[in-house]
């Protein structure tokens, strides 16, 4: 089955303890992305991939971190967590065909709580 | 700056009926996608549909039909025979220069 994974689903944490968000797509996609939601602002792109080892900024890239060494992987690295990144994640994945992009897969979501 | 906006925080509409969701996005990039996107409250991100840009022609699934004015630039969402599963949270979104944004998504509700 085609699908986006996110790991974990819900986690709390405390102020400066380093944490990563997993992340992993079984499509053989070239672009990957990570997103937080946050009510009334809907979805911020926080970074994305074109493709392994190339990595662009999006919206709100400040607090973060990601990495991409294999295509089928894209951790989400918070070094040092603050409550303002309180926030549901998403990441998402998608192929290109003839230059044009494809449909975007989002995985389950990431639910994250920093005290 | 890319800016995508929906003025309708809350929307509901009758079991059966049609109803329309509204998006505009101010882009000065000529080539780009545009997506709307369901989030029912189990929060999974579902596409609805897409359209290119460069197609003149509105996009349609199903029950599903956009209405795209590219010199407008609004990308409106109509919904025909409302059903109780199209309850949830509608998201207009566009992609131009490999880079996704998102609208701050209108709450539709379907009354039986």
């Amino acid at each position: 089955e085609a699908q986006v994974t996110q790991n974990p689903r819900y986690l709390i944490t405390v102020t400066g303890k380093k944490l990563t968000v997993t992340c992993s797509q079984n499509m053989n996609h070239e672009y990957m992305s990570w997103y937080r939601q946050d009510p009334g602002l809907g979805l911020r792109q926080i970074y994305y991939s074109m493709n392994v080892e190339v990595t662009d900024k999006g919206d709100v890239p400040e607090g973060y971190k990601v990495s991409r060494k294999e295509k089928r992987n894209f951790p989400l690295i918070l070094e040092s967590p603050s409550p303002n990144q309180t926030s549901l994640y998403f990441c998402a994945s998608s192929g290109t065909s003839g230059g044009n992009q494809e449909t975007q897969y989002f995985g389950p979501g990431t639910r994250l709580l920093v005290l | 700056a890319q800016t995508v906006t929906q003025s309708q925080p809350e929307m509901s509409v009758q079991e059966a009926e049609t109803v329309t969701l509204s998006c505009t996005y101010d882009t000065s990039e000529s080539n780009y996608y545009l997506f709307w996107y369901k989030q029912p409250p189990s929060r999974q991100m579902i596409l609805v549909i897409r359209q290119e840009a460069y197609k003149q022609q509105n996009a349609t699934e199903n029950r599903f039909s956009v209405n795209f004015q590219k010199a407008a630039k609004s990308f409106s969402l109509k919904i025909s025979d409302s059903q109780l599963g199209d309850t949830a949270m509608y998201f207009c979104a566009f992609m131009t220069g490999n880079q996704f944004y998102f609208g701050t998504g209108t709450s539709l509700t379907v009354i039986p």
